[in-house]
């Protein structure tokens, strides 16, 4: 069984500047995946940026970094110099390792001041 | 290059009424799941299936039933429409031989009950 906790409802950042969304998680797999997902007005639900366990160093794309803790269980993204597009919600996922299990946790809701 | 293809985008129904959500992909992909995505909440996921002929429950499957004839497609049938079924249901795929395993979501199907 997998669980995914995303603290914070909502987040705002000044256009420019930078935001951490937190994620922590819990899951019985031995190898799995962590995965942050971005869903804007439209719905689409449009992948961020992957994760796979058993790698140490943090996954990065651009503007988006993650910071892995997997002794804590933890898994934020962070996010750089914010654009007014960046705005959407943010729902971070676990996978276990044959990928058949995606668990979503509740979501961040981000809004960028200009 | 579609993904993957959800319709109807959009649909009311009546308490009690039937209907069918269809999702087809254009990857050949072995994986496709189908989630429900209340007000302000993450995804939970409805069924899922590893292959043609083979589906499993996932967390929220009451109510509901699915299919998988083909590779392709993988209708989600509701026979008895009920309120607290009103949701955004999304289909998704992903294939096991993809070493992060992201999943494809279709755009989403908007499904009112009254």
């Amino acid at each position: 069984a997998q669980t995914v906790t995303q603290s914070q409802p909502e987040m705002s950042v000044q256009e420019a500047e930078t935001v951490t969304l937190s994620c922590t998680y819990d899951t019985s797999e031995s190898d799995y995946y962590l995965f942050w997902y971005k869903q804007p007005p439209s719905r689409q639900m449009i992948l961020v940026i992957r994760q796979e366990a058993y790698k140490q160093q943090n996954a990065t794309e651009n503007r988006f970094s993650v910071n892995f803790q997997k002794a804590a269980k933890s898994f934020s993204l962070k996010i750089s110099d914010s654009q007014l597009g960046d705005a959407a919600m943010y729902f971070c996922a676990c996978a276990n390792n044959a990928g058949n299990m995606l668990t979503f946790g509740g979501g961040t809701r981000l809004m960028v001041k200009p | 290059n579609a993904g993957v293809t959800q319709t109807p985008k959009f649909r009311i129904l009546k308490i009690g009424q039937s209907m069918t959500l269809q999702c087809t992909q254009d990857m050949n992909h072995n994986y496709m799941y189908w989630y429900r995505q209340d007000p302000g909440m993450g995804l939970k996921l409805i069924y899922y299936s590893v292959g043609a002929g083979i589906t499993d429950k996932g967390e929220v499957p009451n109510g509901y039933n699915v299919s998988r004839s083909t590779t392709e497609d993988f209708p989600l049938r509701l026979e008895l429409a009920a309120p607290s079924q009103t949701s955004v249901y999304f289909c998704a795929s992903s294939s096991p031989s993809l070493g992060l395993k992201p999943q494809h979501f279709g755009d989403g199907t908007r499904l009112s009950i009254l």
